[in-house]
């Protein structure tokens, strides 16, 4: 199993610009959580995902943010516009059903983003 | 409100000593808990998990953790750090009673020093 999969590893994008992170869950997973992650606010729950479906997002900051699961295999998550105190890594996990309660998840590499 | 709090944001400690990270935990209802490792510039690995079996949880690389009931704490220990184990640690909790996230605690950088 490759894991999760996020990509680009790295972005650096200027202020204004749309930004389009990407995560391929584990096959079989049926979860998918994307996080962020700052020296200031530590790891922080952007929104998650069953069966494709946004369950909660009450953790995207703005309507900048959104996030889409057009299929059990991918994930994107996009920032339109960016802007500089979006720099952050972000990352996308995923889970099996009730995998969360047992298993816990399994975390990408993540993505760091960079908006000057 | 269910939380998880980890006394201490840096933990510094010579190779070869005792390593401890506190986690406690708020809940009503029986909590699963977990241990992550991050390592520079890598996502977060499982470390060890807590799921109502035995109180005592061996994970990988030599560490292990204990629930304690009585005292809502999960803290996890190793008897001799190494130098690799530098890195930051997250304790997480979920609960059975449906509410269906991980709440992550805000993370131990350890150090280890020759």
């Amino acid at each position: 199993d490759a894991g999760v999969i996020q990509s680009p590893r790295h972005e650096v994008t200027e202020m204004g610009q749309e930004v389009t992170l990407r995560c391929k869950p584990i096959s079989g997973h049926d979860y998918l959580f994307w996080y962020r992650q700052t020296m200031m606010r530590g790891l922080e729950l952007l929104i998650y995902f069953n069966n494709n479906v946004p369950i909660d997002d009450s953790g995207m900051p703005e309507d900048r943010f959104s996030a889409k699961m057009p299929n059990a295999s991918f994930s994107t998550l996009k920032i339109q516009p960016s802007e500089p105190r979006d720099s952050a890594v972000y990352f996308c996990a995923s889970s099996t059903k009730g995998g969360f309660r047992g298993n816990g998840y399994t975390f990408g590499s993540g993505t760091r983003l960079t908006v000057v | 409100a269910q939380s998880v709090t980890q006394l201490g944001s840096h933990v510094s400690v010579s190779e070869g000593a005792l390593v401890l990270l506190r986690c406690n935990y708020s809940s009503s209802v029986p909590p699963y808990l977990f241990w992550y490792v991050q390592y520079p510039n890598q996502g977060l690995q499982l470390l060890l998990k807590y799921t109502s079996a035995a109180t005592l949880v061996k994970g990988i690389n030599g560490f292990e953790a204990e629930f304690k009931k009585s005292e809502t704490s999960f803290h996890l220990t190793k008897p001799s750090a190494h130098m690799s184990d530098a890195a930051e640690y997250f304790c997480a909790v979920s609960f059975s009673g449906g509410y269906n996230k991980l709440i992550f605690g805000a993370g131990t950088r350890l150090a280890v020093h020759p």
